[in-house]
């Protein structure tokens, strides 16, 4: 297994397109988990999947943010109508544990700048 | 609410030297996991060491360890033997409920040769 893959690594837009990124979580993994980080702040929550079940979204999640995970597999973060705000790191992060106990393994991340 | 608070934004490190990054924590549970991580410049996050609340005995991973004291609601990671590798930002981490994690703002750690 490769770990969890993210791409694109980097994505630069132009304000108002949208944009779709997309996770690989370890196969095994049935948690999923999108954070997104900002420059000097440490990652904040969005959402969270359980198999093919989106079982919580942040408030920082906004009806432009919208994150699927098909068949329990990959999963895709889309935003629309992409707002300078947006530009941030966006970190994808599965697990096995149910506990919380075992940490997450995380992607590279996709750097996402808004112009 | 539950917060994570780191109170260093950077610290440096002679190569060789000891280093402790402080984490201080607010919860009303019990039973729960810490986590420090690191994130090299550049490069995925990575998990350093995790600790169990219920567990006295500190945690400990090769040059990696931590001073937990529940009472205080602290969380400390001491760098042994420092190398030029250590240098990233290290962030501590709680889960809040089962899965979703509260992450401090985070340490650059600076490795000096």
């Amino acid at each position: 297994d490769t770990g969890v893959s993210q791409n694109p690594r980097h994505k630069i837009t132009k304000r108002g397109q949208n944009v779709t990124f997309r996770c690989d979580p370890i196969s095994e993994h049935n948690r999923l988990y999108w954070y997104r980080q900002t420059l000097g702040q440490g990652p904040e929550f969005l959402t969270y999947f359980q198999n093919e079940a989106q079982l919580e979204k942040s408030r920082l999640l906004s009806d432009r943010f919208s994150a699927e995970r098909p068949k329990g597999s990959f999963s895709t973060l889309e935003i629309q109508r992409t707002e300078q705000g947006d530009s941030a790191m966006y970190l994808c992060a599965s697990s096995l544990d149910s506990r919380g106990s075992g940490g997450y393994t995380f992607g590279s991340g996709t750097r996402l700048t808004v112009v | 609410a539950q917060t994570v608070t780191q109170s260093q934004p950077e610290m440096s490190v002679q190569e060789a030297e000891t280093v402790t990054l402080s984490c201080t924590y607010d919860t009303s549970e019990s039973d729960y996991y810490l986590f420090w991580y690191k994130q090299p410049p550049s490069r995925q996050m990575i998990l350093v060491i995790r600790q169990e609340a219920y567990k006295q005995q500190n945690a400990t991973e090769n040059r990696f360890s931590v001073n937990f004291q529940k009472a205080a609601k602290s969380f400390s990671l001491k760098i042994s033997d420092s190398q030029l590798g250590d240098a990233a930002m290290y962030f501590c981490a709680y889960p809040s409920g089962t899965y979703k994690y509260i992450f401090g703002t985070g340490t650059r750690l600076k490795v000096l040769a």
